[in-house]
C-alpha cells in the first residue's frame, strides 16, 4: 500500500532559522515524490518534484530511498514561507494519481 | 485560462440533504481528481477520471458518495444523504495525465458544512 507520513502537524520557527519539514513514504515500486504548498487564500500548488532536483524559493528536497524519506529543507526561513505544506507520492503507471500526506503547517515568526 | 473552476465555494446544508459539487477542469487536461481535505486526515483522494472514465474510486467513503464526468469539461461529486461528518473542503484538480509529471492543478475548493 502507498502511504505518505508527515509526522508534524505544526512547525513553528523564527525568521532566519533553518527549517526542515519531514516526509516519509511507503511504496514498493519506484515512487516519484513532490512537495505542494498552500499559502493563505491561495490554491494548492506544486512547489518542487524530486526528479527535477531543483531549488524553488530556497527550498530543496532530496529523495533518500534507503530511509524512504523526502524531507523539505530551507537554510533561512522567511515570513512569507508560512503556509501549509503537503508531501505527495505518485506510483508507477497510476495515471498521475497523487497520494498526499496529512500536511504540515509552517509558521515563521518575525 | 481561469484554471480549475469549482462551485459552490461554500455550502451549508442540513443533515439528510443532497449536496452536489461541481468542477470544470482546465481545457485540454484529460485527468480529473476529487480530493477531500480535513484537519484530521489531510488530503484524501476520493476518485479520479482519465478521459472521462472513472479509474479508481476506492477512496469514496460510502455509497452515499457518487461522482460523474459526463464530458471532458464537467464533473460532479454528489453526496446523498449528507451527514455532519462529511463537512470538509472538497478539491477538484486536473492534469494532463499522460506522463508522471506530478503536477496537479487545483481549484479553490468547495467548503461544505453539514449541520
Amino acid at each position: 500500500a502507498q502511504r505518505v507520513t508527515q509526522p508534524e502537524k505544526l512547525l513553528s520557527v523564527f525568521k532566519g532559522a533553518p527549517v526542515e519539514l519531514k516526509c516519509n513514504y511507503s511504496y514498493s515500486g519506484s515512487p516519484e515524490l513532490f512537495w505542494y504548498v498552500q499559502y493563505s487564500r491561495q490554491r494548492l500548488q506544486l512547489l518542487l518534484r524530486h526528479i527535477s532536483r531543483e531549488s524553488i524559493k530556497g527550498f530543496t528536497a532530496d529523495l533518500n530511498k534507503g530511509e524512504t524519506s523526502f524531507h523539505l529543507k530551507k537554510p533561512f526561513a522567511q515570513e512569507e514561507d508560512s503556509a501549509m505544506y503537503y508531501c505527495a507520492l505518485s506510483g508507477d503507471n497510476q495515471g498521475g494519481k497523487l497520494i498526499f500526506g496529512q500536511g504540515t503547517e509552517l509558521s515563521v515568526k518575525p | 485560462d481561469a484554471g480549475v473552476i469549482q462551485s459552490p465555494r461554500h455550502e451549508v446544508t442540513e443533515m439528510g440533504q443532497e449536496v452536489t459539487l461541481r468542477c470544470k477542469p482546465i481545457s485540454g487536461h484529460n485527468s480529473l481528481f476529487w480530493y477531500r481535505q480535513t484537519m484530521m486526515r489531510g488530503l484524501e483522494l476520493l476518485i479520479y477520471f482519465n478521459n472521462n472514465v472513472p479509474i479508481d474510486d476506492s477512496g469514496m467513503p460510502e455509497d452515499r458518495f457518487s461522482a460523474k464526468m459526463p464530458n471532458a469539461s464537467f464533473s460532479t461529486l454528489k453526496i446523498q444523504p449528507s451527514e455532519p461528518r462529511d463537512s470538509a473542503v472538497y478539491f477538484c484538480a486536473s492534469s494532463t495525465g499522460t506522463a508522471n509529471t506530478g503536477e496537479l492543478f487545483f481549484g479553490e475548493g468547495s467548503r461544505l458544512t453539514v449541520l
